[in-house]
């Protein structure tokens, strides 16, 4: 079956400039992660869904940083005025609801701030 | 705060060799463990978990881990390495009531023949 995709694979953005990233999750899973990936850095936890329940946003970074999940399905992760500390990967993750259910990666896109 | 320690950046080993993999966790709770295994430009994907029950944990492509309460540590252990294992290796940790995963930085396996 189709596994979490994510668009666009490369994005390259002038400083200051905004930029969007998007994904798809399992079909069926409930809850939805964004993770950034730096260069020997590990993945840094960013925004968390669960269902209809308030996302958990306390791995945002700052305030240009934001994203939605519309009718519990795809996701959007928003960076305004990006800056070039803002370069790497960003990874988005699906699983079903429980602490114990597995994440689903996507590729990732990989997003260079010029 | 919740933190994954893998002290190791990058571990070498010859193909046929035992690798061990460390991860250490700092948690004073009950914590749920995973490894997952990122194969050179591919995405993550989940190697072995352990959520209760027996210390050793069996996982896909003979990797196994122990579960150490006593040292909140949940090492990767191969017996025999092959050159496909060559792939960056990351520990991850949660806790009951806390969802989102906590990573390690990664330890990149590197499987030379």
């Amino acid at each position: 079956g189709a596994g979490v995709s994510q668009s666009p694979s490369n994005k390259v953005t002038e400083k200051g400039k905004d930029v969007e990233l998007r994904c798809d999750p399992i079909s069926g899973h409930t809850a939805l992660y964004w993770y950034r990936q730096s260069l020997g850095q590990g993945l840094e936890f960013l925004i968390y869904f669960q269902g209809n329940s308030a996302p958990d946003k306390s791995g945002l970074p700052s305030d240009r940083f934001s994203a939605e999940r519309t009718g519990g399905s795809v996701s959007t992760l928003t960076i305004q005025r990006t800056q070039q500390e803002d370069s790497a990967v960003y990874l988005c993750a699906s699983s079903f609801s429980g602490e114990d259910s597995p994440l689903h990666f996507g590729n990732g896109t990989r997003l260079t701030v010029t | 705060a919740q933190s994954v320690t893998q002290l190791d950046s990058q571990v070498p080993v010859f193909e046929e060799a035992p690798v061990e993999l460390r991860c250490n966790y700092s948690s004073s709770v009950s914590v749920y463990l995973f490894w997952y295994v990122q194969y050179p430009n591919q995405g993550l994907q989940l190697l072995l978990k352990y959520l209760s029950g027996s210390t050793l944990v069996k996982g896909i492509n003979g990797f196994e881990a122990e579960f150490n309460k006593s040292q909140t540590s949940f090492h990767l252990r191969k017996p025999s390495v092959h050159i496909s294992d060559t792939a960056e290796y990351f520990c991850a940790v949660t806790y009951t009531g806390r969802r989102a995963l906590t990573f390690g930085s990664g330890t990149r396996l590197q499987v030379q023949p």
